[in-house]
């Protein structure tokens, strides 16, 4: 079985400030975790992805996340918010290997201020 | 990354009738595919597993005579809502996993389709 769960469904933050977006995860073999971008009205779109390689992962536009085993949790970052990061993120989570179904977390609808 | 195409991206229908949802892999081959729903402010639930030559695999509470699944081709599931009713209208997604070094490693999403029954 697996999970995520994201805490906080609406992050507030300043253009110019951290985005700090918090996933924590559950699997009963090893993940891999997953962090989606959605626009609205649109499909969703890849972020980053860690598949048991390196624990701090890059992404687009910025982002990065890393993997942390001991507290089972796979945080979203970027240094300085954008306007254009105003979006909603999800993050997600499969069992490593196979044809597996991803599983996702609520969403954080991310607002950016000016 | 690889796309994953989806057609019609908005479709407006009368209750009772039956629409089509398709999509497509456009730059790699697709055995399996998965087919989610998303209601307004809410997150994707996985509807059903879509697989190529084979019966697609329905979750739990998923009515396999209501949504048609087929999966025809190495690059194309199709999803047909039959007899459709408002309570159906939502955003349809589809996605399918990319190998990387012989596995499946990433699903990508295709842009979704918005489904409306008056």
């Amino acid at each position: 079985a697996q999970s995520v769960t994201q805490l906080g469904s609406h992050v507030s933050v300043s253009e110019g400030a951290l985005v700090l977006l918090r996933c924590n995860y559950s699997s009963s073999v090893p993940p891999y975790l997953f962090w989606y971008v959605q626009y609205p009205n649109q499909g969703l779109q890849l972020l980053l992805k860690y598949t048991s390689a390196a624990t701090l992962v890059k992404g687009i536009n910025g982002f990065e996340a890393e993997f942390k085993k001991s507290e089972t949790s796979f945080h979203l970052t970027k240094p300085s918010a954008h306007m254009s990061d105003a979006a909603e993120y999800f993050c997600a989570v499969t069992p490593s290997g196979g044809y597996q179904k991803v599983t996702f977390g609520t969403g954080t609808k991310l607002q950016v201020i000016p | 990354g690889a796309v994953v195409s989806q057609h019609p991206s908005r479709v407006i229908c009368k209750s009772g009738t039956s629409v089509k949802i398709e999509c497509r892999s456009l730059d790699f081959q697709a055995t399996t595919m998965f087919w989610y729903r998303q209601f307004p402010k809410q997150s994707l639930m996985l509807m059903a597993t879509s697989n190529e030559g084979s019966k697609a695999t329905y979750e739990q509470g998923v009515e396999k005579d209501k949504f048609l699944i087929n999966h025809a081709s190495l690059t194309l599931s199709t999803l047909t809502v039959t007899s459709a009713h408002p309570e159906d209208s939502s955003f349809y997604i589809c996605s399918a996993p990319e190998f990387s070094s012989g596995r499946p490693d990433t699903q990508y999403f295709g842009p979704g389709t918005r489904l409306t029954v008056l």
